[in-house]
């Protein structure tokens, strides 16, 4: 089984529609991540959380709200979608603080209409 | 803050021919640096990093890369191309331990093409 998963893997909603993506993983890792992924423009970071208790907005956090279930899940929030939050949303989680190996799931595709 | 830019968003190379990869930084303190690649719908995988020790890094699939602090870079490397690493590459860097929590910064990807 994958350290990393995502759910939906892919998703198609309308302009205005609350959605929600959601991240597992079974690395044990404290550090959670989201990220956005368009064309030319490379990684973006929406969201980070270094512990349950710690969330921090990223570059790119408005329009977006996460929710730390547990260690082992993150999930990303669009309260109301827009068709510019068309993207390849990613997750990763980190172990060693400063070393920042992170580990990436496999991404869902959003298209918002 | 730190930050990466690297140069080509993307690089044709033959089967069989060099690859070079050029990543430039910016950060304050001693970075750490990495190379991620994603191959067609996957995520991220690291490729390799440099955290201080040797200067020169290999990692998987025969890619290696330089850190050169003189010229803030950290290009990438492999001596032989094969049609598998097609994939977008990725640097991105890390102030570390100085820094306290800051995250990783990527910079925009590189896309590998190779051609038989």
């Amino acid at each position: 089984d994958a350290d990393v998963t995502q759910t939906p893997r892919n998703r198609i909603t309308k302009t205005g529609k609350r959605i929600m993506l959601e991240c597992s993983q079974t690395k044990g890792h404290d550090r959670m991540y989201w990220y956005r992924q368009d064309p030319g423009l490379g990684l973006r970071l929406i969201y980070y959380s270094f512990d349950v208790k710690d969330i921090n907005k990223g570059e790119i956090s408005d329009g977006y709200s996460v929710s730390r279930q547990a260690q082992a899940k993150f999930s990303l929030s669009l309260e109301s979608a827009i068709p510019n939050q068309t993207a390849l949303y990613f997750c990763a989680t980190s172990d060693l603080p400063g070393l920042e190996t992170q580990y990436f799931g496999p991404g869902t595709r959003l298209l918002v209409l | 803050a730190q930050s990466v830019t690297q140069l080509g968003s993307h690089v044709s190379v033959s089967e069989g021919a060099l690859v070079l990869l050029r990543c430039n930084y910016s950060s304050s303190v001693p970075p750490y640096l990495f190379w991620y690649v994603q191959y067609p719908n996957q995520g991220l995988q690291l490729l390799l990093k440099y955290t201080s020790a040797a200067t020169l890094v290999k990692g998987i699939n025969g890619f290696e890369a330089e850190f050169k602090k003189s010229e803030t870079s950290f290009h990438l490397t492999k001596p032989s191309a094969h049609m598998s690493d097609a994939a977008e590459y990725f640097c991105a860097v890390s102030e570390g331990w100085d820094s306290g929590n800051t995250p990783l910064v990527f910079g925009k990807g590189t896309r590998l093409s190779v051609i038989a």
